[in-house]
């Protein structure tokens, strides 16, 4: 499709274990941003990727949160030892150099 | 993270009425943006405003850019049942590529 697409759109896991979320930009958009939606609230802002440059992580909450973008296109975030605190819907968004964020559906994680 | 403030939080009008919210900060954003989510979705932007004082429409739909660039609102008049959902205002510091900041949402429902 031609929208941003995150997989997957659920994802239950157990408190400890690791877990990667992935998005699909809208092809040719150099900006990649991930947000983070707890239940009831407003997005909050984790990271994003413009270009080749270094990507702004001041949004991170952990050392356990990490995020790649591979040859500028697709990319991963990754929790490491999963804490209930972290459930929460996952979205991603991307965007031209100087265009509008087009936000994908969402990855729903919860912890157990 | 830092969010904005918005009020109200939630609405519970008929249809036919007029809506507005706001939102303040207690800091200066260069550019204000009003969202709108469904469900399970993603937000997909309603109107981007760049200027201070500047005032925009899409439809029934306005919003204005204050002019100490540390508030804005959104009016939608004549609501009908599809304007059903979470409404989030965004700032962003600089123009371009650049991370948003996030309300609280205002939910609102519509009694037909």
């Amino acid at each position: 499709g031609a929208g941003v697409s995150q997989s997957p759109s659920n994802k239950v896991t157990e408190k400890g274990k690791d877990v990667e979320l992935r998005c699909d930009p809208i092809s040719g958009h150099t900006a990649l941003y991930w947000y983070r939606q707890s239940l009831g609230q407003g997005l909050e802002f984790l990271i994003y990727f413009q270009g080749n440059s270094a990507p702004d992580k001041s949004g991170l909450p952990s050392d356990r949160f990490s995020a790649e973008r591979t040859g500028g296109s697709v990319s991963t975030l990754t929790i490491q030892r999963t804490q209930q605190e972290d459930s929460a819907v996952y979205l991603c968004a991307s965007s031209s150099a100087w265009g509008e964020q087009f936000f994908g559906p969402g990855t729903r994680l919860t912890v157990l | 993270g830092q969010q904005l403030n918005q009020s109200p939080q939630s609405m519970f009008i008929q249809e036919g009425e007029d809506v507005s919210m706001n939102c303040t900060s207690s800091s200066i954003f260069n550019t204000w943006l009003w969202y709108k989510q469904d469900p399970g979705e993603g937000p997909v932007l309603l109107i981007a405003l760049y200027k201070a004082g500047e005032l925009t429409s899409n439809g029934r739909l306005t919003a204005q850019f204050g002019i100490t660039r540390k508030d804005s609102f959104l009016n939608i008049s004549a609501s009908i049942p599809s304007d059903v959902g979470i409404y989030f205002c965004a700032g962003q510091r600089l123009q371009g590529a650049q991370k948003l900041v996030f309300g609280q949402g205002t939910r609102l429902t519509i009694n037909p």
